[in-house]
């Protein structure tokens, strides 16, 4: 089975320090491993992919993950956390077949 | 223009009632998806069209009806609808292929009453 867990319902973080959000997955064969946000009341927006190559992959907003196969882990980093920031974050992965299962999701607050 | 448009953005409808919500995207993308969200939880996976054939159906209770008039447009045709189906529907779609992302319009807020 294709699976991804966020094992934290909510991050807290001061503003202008770094943040992680966590992501596990559990994946047979090549992982395509996705962020998306998604602000109050709106759709979800696509931040970063990881499906092969470089373990650490940037994307918009100036978010990274960094992609670990020995504790099969993608997590969400940011060097420097703003309060724009704060919103939910989901995890995913392609099942394959157009099917994407996404991860029960992680609120991040930045406090001002 | 890589915007999904969703019409309307909220929706009141009793339990007898029939509506539909639409999406529309303009990037060329050959797969389109519904997905029903509940407050603070996930999107759950209603429907995949692909190349304007319905390619999934997550076992989705046939109070739902989804229609692709083309490869821009993606209908939802609701009836008879319960009050447990409140919740944020959004749309999507994608070039497809397992590693591409998938975009998202802002979605439809559907209360039955």
């Amino acid at each position: 089975a294709q699976s991804v867990a966020q094992p934290e319902d909510q991050v807290n973080v001061a503003e202008g320090n770094p943040l992680t959000v966590k992501c596990t997955y559990s994946v047979s064969g090549n992982p395509y491993l996705f962020w998306y946000v998604q602000y109050p009341n709106r759709g979800l927006q696509f931040l970063l992919k990881y499906i092969t190559g470089d373990n650490l992959v940037k994307g918009s907003y100036g978010f990274e993950a960094e992609f670990n196969k020995s504790q099969t882990s993608f997590h969400l980093k940011k060097p420097s956390a703003l309060v724009s920031d704060s919103a939910l974050y989901f995890c995913a992965v392609n099942r394959g077949y157009q099917k994407v299962t996404f991860g029960t999701g992680t609120k991040l607050q930045v406090i001002p | 223009d890589t915007e999904v448009t969703q019409t309307p953005k909220h929706l009141v409808m009793g339990m007898t009632n029939k509506k539909s919500l639409k999406c529309e995207q303009h990037m060329g993308h050959r797969a389109m998806y519904w997905y029903k969200q509940k407050a603070k939880k996930p999107p759950e996976l209603m429907f995949v069209y692909s190349y304007e054939k319905l390619s999934i159906n997550e076992s989705v209770p046939s109070r739902f009806s989804p229609e692709c008039p083309n490869s821009s447009l993606l209908n939802l045709h609701l009836h008879a609808l319960q009050p447990e189906d409140s919740a944020l529907y959004l749309c999507a779609s994608s070039r497809g292929g397992r590693d591409n992302e998938q975009f998202f319009g802002p979605g439809t807020r559907l209360t039955v009453l």
